[in-house]
Parts: structure tokens; sequence; C-alpha cells
């Protein structure tokens, strides 16, 4: 069974400081990687998308992918109180398979 | 472009009633999925359907079905509610893609609340 295992938190950071949220997988077959934020009583909104190995940076926000050893790291430079959320990593395999999310780390950005 | 589209945005039911809730893709995706998530809890997959057809099913009861409509559009049927059943029911969608680069895109959800 595909899982994806995230450390549920809450991660606590300063202001200013870079947030590193991690997450691991088990299904080596796995394509396309996602991060998604998501508030309190919200829907989850994309953040990124990473589906080759190595870095991907996309403003304050950073995906990092490595196949080998099965993981996905989402940095978040300059964190600010509004990055305050829970983030979700989800993988997707190839055609006729489904998402399969993790249980989400809540980050907690101190003013 | 628009989003997901959900109805309703709050639903209130009372134990064994019948609930249904809908969905409306983006425009040009296929694919539809739906997730239960109780307050405090992770997304726990319910079903996803393609082109018309069921395609995956979480670990639900069959108390829990759905359909896809010609338009993409989905609805999501809860039989013989139940109290555990108070949650948030989130519709995605996604494109049809034959390789793995497809992105879900959510709805804002429906509230379903059972007393």
């Amino acid at each position: 069974q595909k899982e994806v295992e995230q450390n549920s938190g809450p991660l606590s950071v300063p202001e200013g400081a870079i947030a590193s949220l991690n997450c691991t997988y088990s299904d080596r077959v796995s394509q396309s990687f996602f991060w998604y934020r998501q508030y309190s009583g919200k829907s989850p909104e994309l953040i990124m998308s990473i589906y080759s190995n190595g870095d991907k940076e996309d403003g304050r926000f950073t995906a990092q992918l490595n196949k080998a050893s099965q993981y996905v790291s989402l940095l978040i430079r300059d964190s600010q109180p509004s990055d305050s959320a829970t983030y979700l990593c989800a993988q997707k395999g190839n055609y006729g398979q489904n998402f399969v999310f993790g249980p989400g780390t809540r980050l907690s950005v101190l003013p | 472009e628009a989003g997901v589209t959900q109805s309703p945005t709050h639903l209130i039911k009372t134990r064994g009633q019948q609930a249904t809730l809908r969905c409306s893709p983006i425009s040009g995706h296929t694919s539809v999925y739906w997730y239960q998530q109780a307050l405090g809890l992770g997304l726990q997959f319910l079903l996803w359907y393609d082109e018309g057809e069921e395609r995956n099913r979480g670990n639900f009861p069959p108390r829990f079905s759905g359909r896809q409509f010609p338009n993409y559009s989905s609805e999501l049927n809860v039989n013989a509610l139940e109290l555990e059943d108070s949650a948030l029911y989130l519709c995605a969608s996604s494109p049809w893609a034959v390789d793995s680069t497809d992105t879900q895109y959510f709805g804002p959800g429906t509230r379903l609340t059972v007393l």
C-alpha cells in the first residue's frame, strides 16, 4: 500500500526564518509530487509540483526531490505569519493511479 | 478561468437521512476526486471518477456512492447518515493525462453536519 509520511508538527519557526518541511513516500514508481497549503477550515491550494530530481524554485518556495532516497521537501524562505497553515504532501504515479496525500505538517510562524 | 465549484457550502442533516453533494470541475478537466476531511484530520480519499466511470474507491462503506455526468460534473451521495460522517467534503478535478503530470485543484468544500 502506498504511503506518504509527514511529521504532524507543529513546526514553529520565527518570522523571517527558513521553514523546512519534509515528506517521505513508499512507492518507488511515483512520478509526480505536489505540495499543498491548507488554512484551517479552507480547502487545499496548490503551492508547487515537482517531477524531476533536484530543486525547483518559485518565489519564496523551493521544492526538493530525491527519488533515490524517496523524499521530497519544501523550503519556505523569509517565513511570514501568513504562512502558518498545514502543508500537505501528495504523490501520484502514472495514469490510472490516484493521488495519495500525507497527513500534513502544521506550520506556525511566530511574529 | 473558473475554478472547481461545490454546492451547497453547508449542509445540515439528521442521522439516517441522505445527503447529496455536487461538484463542477474546471472546464476541460475530466477527472473528479472526492475526499472526506474530518475536523483536525487529514484527507481521506473517497472516490475518483474519470470519463463517467468510477476509477478507484477508498476504504469507505457502500453507503458512500457517487456518479459523474456527461458534462463531467459529479455528485456524492451519502445514505443512512451517521454522526461520524460530519466533515468537510472536498472535490478536486484534474485534466486527463497519459503521464503523471496532471495536477489536482480543489473546490471550496461542503461542510456536512449530521445531528
